[in-house]
């Protein structure tokens, strides 16, 4: 199977900063990554798809980008909705596999 | 508007069954392949199953692989998870998605809010 490695665990950060969240995968999986926001109690969202597609209705300060094995997820300016645990996911063949998950925290 | 709506999650004994169901609506079901995906307490997401549009092509967890059982029924636009043997481990908020596209190998743009199983004697 193949795993996915997010770092950090978690990130403390203010209003305003960049913000950037590592993913990577034991194997080569191409670009076949997405990257989800996850609030308490809340469903998880769809931010990026096919590691640097932004899905429809997520804000411009998201953005993804790598191929491969390494990946990253960008927030260029962190809002106070951003704060959140965040992960990766390829689908390259299954089993499907998460990241950890990154929790982004207030600073 | 694309809904999906899990049901049937509850407490269950080890070793027991349960099926849970996601019914789908504000899209056409049968073009879209879907998912199962879990979050126990406090960990993170997991995989659990996912089948392609017409049911022709399933895949599934190592963790849960010859216990759980993913259907649909298009007809019904509805989305089925058998559970068979039941551990402690499967005790998880169960989460229904739609997979973007016809195939289950992609993203999960839709999801609903989940249902709860606990196995717990």
């Amino acid at each position: 199977d193949i795993q996915m490695t997010q770092s950090p665990s978690t990130l403390s950060a203010s209003v305003g900063d960049r913000v950037t969240i590592t993913c990577r995968a034991s194997q080569t999986i191409s670009t076949w990554l997405a990257w989800y926001q996850h609030k308490p109690g809340k469903a998880p969202s769809l931010l990026i798809y096919k590691a640097s597609s932004l899905e429809s209705g997520v804000p411009s300060r998201f953005s993804g980008s790598g191929s491969g094995t390494e990946f990253t997820l960008t927030i260029s300016s962190l809002q106070p909705d951003d704060f959140a645990t965040y992960y990766c996911q390829h689908y390259n063949g299954d089993p499907w596999t998460f990241g950890q998950g990154t929790k982004v925290e207030i600073k | 508007e694309v809904q999906v709506v899990e049901s049937g999650g509850g407490v269950v004994r080890p070793g027991g069954s349960l099926r849970l169901s996601c019914a789908a609506s504000g899209f056409t079901f049968d073009n879209y392949a879907m998912t199962w995906i879990r979050q126990a307490p406090g960990k993170g997401l997991e995989w659990v199953s996912g089948i392609n549009w017409n049911g022709g092509s399933t895949g599934y967890a190592d963790s849960v692989k010859g216990r759980f059982t993913i259907s649909r029924e298009n007809a019904k636009n509805s989305l089925y998870l058998q559970m068979h043997s039941l551990r402690a481990e499967d005790t998880a908020l169960y989460y229904c998605a739609r997979i973007r596209g016809p195939h289950y190998y992609g993203s999960a743009d839709y999801w609903g809010q989940g249902t709860l199983v606990t196995v717990s004697s």
